[in-house]
This record gives structure tokens, C-alpha cells and sequence, in this order.
């Protein structure tokens, strides 16, 4: 079992710019949400996708939108890029496996954006 | 809405000796609660729940937290940290019906030789 993966591990874009980022979830798993960790910060949750649709969002703006594709696997996608937005960006998977289902999340390794 | 306070940014502790770090959770439904570990520049392990049932509960790596409703805390202990226990620990909330993961801010700890 690979567990949950992203890509790519590291990214640097300028101001403006947009970016997007990959997770595929573990395996077995179909919904798939979005955290934002900023430096010495908790994740801030961003928002969730299951059956391809957006069904939950945290406190976040319209230029951090998402994907889910037909095989689970999830897009990020954020545009106008600022400073603040440089973050570790973490993917976590859920499913009805592992006992109490969809309220036990995994997470993958991250990514790290830099925005200059 | 749910919130998480975890009452140490940074608890430095010696080899061996035992270990408390504090979480407590403000909710007006009832929660899973659970204790995430960092290591440096990984994503987040997950070292224990609480569901329901028995109010202690037992992690991975010899760790045990013990949810105390009445005063809506679930701090996790160690009764002999090791080197390697250094990490940032996180404290997270979950609603029982929905999905999403509320985080402290997160605890430091760093065990000294």
C-alpha cells in the first residue's frame, strides 16, 4: 500500500502566478481533503472533495479551487498567487476503511510552495 | 464550530523522564479527538483517537492520551520520552458527522540528551 502521495514535493512560483498540485489518495479511499500549514502553524483545512464534488470549504478564498477525479485522485489549484500563500500544502485521504471511516484521515507527505 | 488549545508551544524535556502535553477542545457537538505527530519535513502520523467508549486511550509508540469530558481536554502522555520522540505534536478535533480536522496550533517537544 503506497499510502497517500503528492507532487510535487517542492514548488517556488512569483506573485500572480498559479499553480497546481497532485495527491492521490491511499488506496481504497475516495474522499480526499485539502490543509493549508503555514511556518510554526496547525493545518488550516481548505476543503474537501468526495464523488468528485466540493463538499465541504474552510475559510479559504475563490482563487484556491479543486478537482476529483474519477479514480479519487485530487487537483489544488490556486491562482493570483500572493506571499501568504507559501504554506506546506498537505493531501489527506478517507474512506470506510480503518474503523471509524471517513473521520480517520491520512496524510500524505505535503508540498512545499514558495511564493517570491 | 470547533476550536483546539494546545497550552504549550514548547516543552523541553529530558531523556527518560515523563512527558504531558495538553490539548483542550471547545465544541457544541460531540468530537473524535486526535493526536497527529510532524516530524521535520514530513506530513502528519497519526498516533492516537478517541471515539468513544474507555476515556484512555493507547498509541502508537508507547503513547496514551485520556479524554476527560468534563473538562474538554485530551492530553497525550509519555511516562518515558526517547531522542527520537522529538517532533511537533498536534492536537485535532473532528465533528462526528462531518469530515473536516480542526488543529491546534501545536506543541514542540524536544527531548534532551
Amino acid at each position: 500500500d503506497a499510502g497517500v502521495t503528492q507532487s510535487p514535493t517542492h514548488l517556488i512560483k512569483t506573485r500572480g502566478q498559479q499553480v497546481t498540485l497532485r495527491c492521490s489518495p491511499k488506496s481504497g479511499h475516495d474522499t480526499v481533503s485539502w490543509y493549508q500549514q503555514a511556518l510554526g502553524q496547525g493545518p488550516q483545512f481548505i476543503f474537501q472533495y468526495y464523488e468528485e464534488e466540493e463538499r465541504q470549504r474552510g475559510n479559504f478564498p475563490d482563487r484556491f479551487s479543486g478537482h476529483q477525479f474519477p479514480n479519487y485522485s485530487s487537483e489544488l489549484n490556486v491562482n493570483a498567487l500572493l506571499l501568504g500563500d507559501s504554506a506546506l500544502y498537505l493531501c489527506a485521504s478517507s474512506g470506510l476503511q480503518g474503523g471509524v471511516g471517513y473521520n480517520e484521515q491520512f496524510f500524505g507527505p505535503g508540498t512545499r510552495l514558495t511564493v517570491l | 464550530a470547533q476550536s483546539v488549545t494546545q497550552l504549550d508551544s514548547q516543552v523541553p524535556v529530558f531523556e527518560e523522564a515523563p512527558v504531558e502535553l495538553r490539548c483542550n477542545y471547545s465544541s457544541s457537538v460531540s468530537v473524535y479527538l486526535f493526536w497527529y505527530v510532524q516530524y521535520p519535513n514530513q506530513g502528519l502520523q497519526l498516533l492516537l483517537k478517541y471515539l468513544s467508549g474507555s476515556t484512555l486511550v493507547k498509541g502508537i509508540n508507547g503513547f496514551e492520551a485520556e479524554f476527560n469530558k468534563s473538562q474538554t481536554s485530551f492530553h497525550l502522555r509519555k511516562p518515558s520520552v526517547h531522542i527520537s520522540d522529538t517532533a511537533e505534536y498536534f492536537c485535532a478535533v473532528s465533528p462526528g458527522s462531518a469530515r473536516q480536522l480542526t488543529f491546534g496550533s501545536g506543541t514542540q517537544l524536544t527531548v534532551l540528551p
